[in-house]
């Protein structure tokens, strides 16, 4: 079975900018959770899709969003972009989400200059 | 609201020696807990889980509700156990997300 991919793997934006991320789960599973990664905050959970609602939010502003596919595969937004949210984000799939079965994927790295 | 504390961002032990890695969380009700680890330029992946009582390379975990504590041990460390490792808790209402800690770097020196 695949794992979860997520593109792209590194990039770089500059303050202001939007970007988008994707990330597609293992075939099956039906709930998409993402993550932001630092080194002083650790994993910091952003929200979950299933079956295409979002069904759980983190304490991240409104410039964080994401929306689910009918095939699964996930996308997460950010707009106006700051150096803070430079960091690696995570995607992790699960059958039925709410589980801790969570597969991750590799993360994409973005740098915000 | 529930919380997760890795109390130490860096545990550097040498190779053979015992490993200890501090997990304490706050939650009114019964939690799931469980370890994920990080190996370098790899994926983050489940390590154990405290209701399965396992022992995965050489890990184990107790949950000790009094103390509300969830610490991995490992007798031996090995070079092959540095790496990032995350503790988490899952609350038991509903489809609610995991609750990660900060993380602890375990560097194992030979």
């Amino acid at each position: 079975k695949a794992g979860v991919t997520q593109t792209p793997r590194y990039l770089i934006k500059t303050r202001g900018q939007q970007v988008t991320l994707s990330c597609s789960p293992i075939s099956g599973h039906r709930s998409v959770s993402w993550y932001q990664q630092t080194p002083g905050q650790g994993l910091q959970f952003l929200f979950e899709y299933f079956s295409e609602t979002q069904r759980n939010k983190g304490n991240f502003p409104g410039r964080f969003s994401g929306r689910q596919f009918s095939n699964s595969r996930s996308e997460m937004n950010v707009s106006t972009l700051e150096l803070g949210d430079s960091a690696l984000y995570l995607c992790a799939s699960s059958k039925e989400g709410g589980t801790y079965e969570q597969y991750f994927g590799p993360g994409t790295r973005l740098t915000v200059t | 609201a529930q919380r997760v504390t890795q109390p130490e961002k860096l545990l550097s032990v040498f190779k053979g020696a015992p490993v200890e890695l501090k997990c304490n969380y706050s939650y009114s009700g019964s939690p799931e807990l469980f370890w994920y680890v990080q190996y370098s330029r790899q994926r983050l992946q489940l390590l154990l889980r405290h209701i399965s009582r396992e022992s995965i390379k050489g890990f184990t975990a107790d949950l000790n509700k009094g103390e509300t504590s969830f610490h991995l041990k490992k007798p031996f460390a090995q070079e092959e156990d540095s790496a990032m490792y995350y503790c988490a808790l899952k609350p038991n209402s509903g489809n609610t997300p995991l609750v990660f800690g900060k993380g602890t770097r375990l560097s194992v020196i030979a």
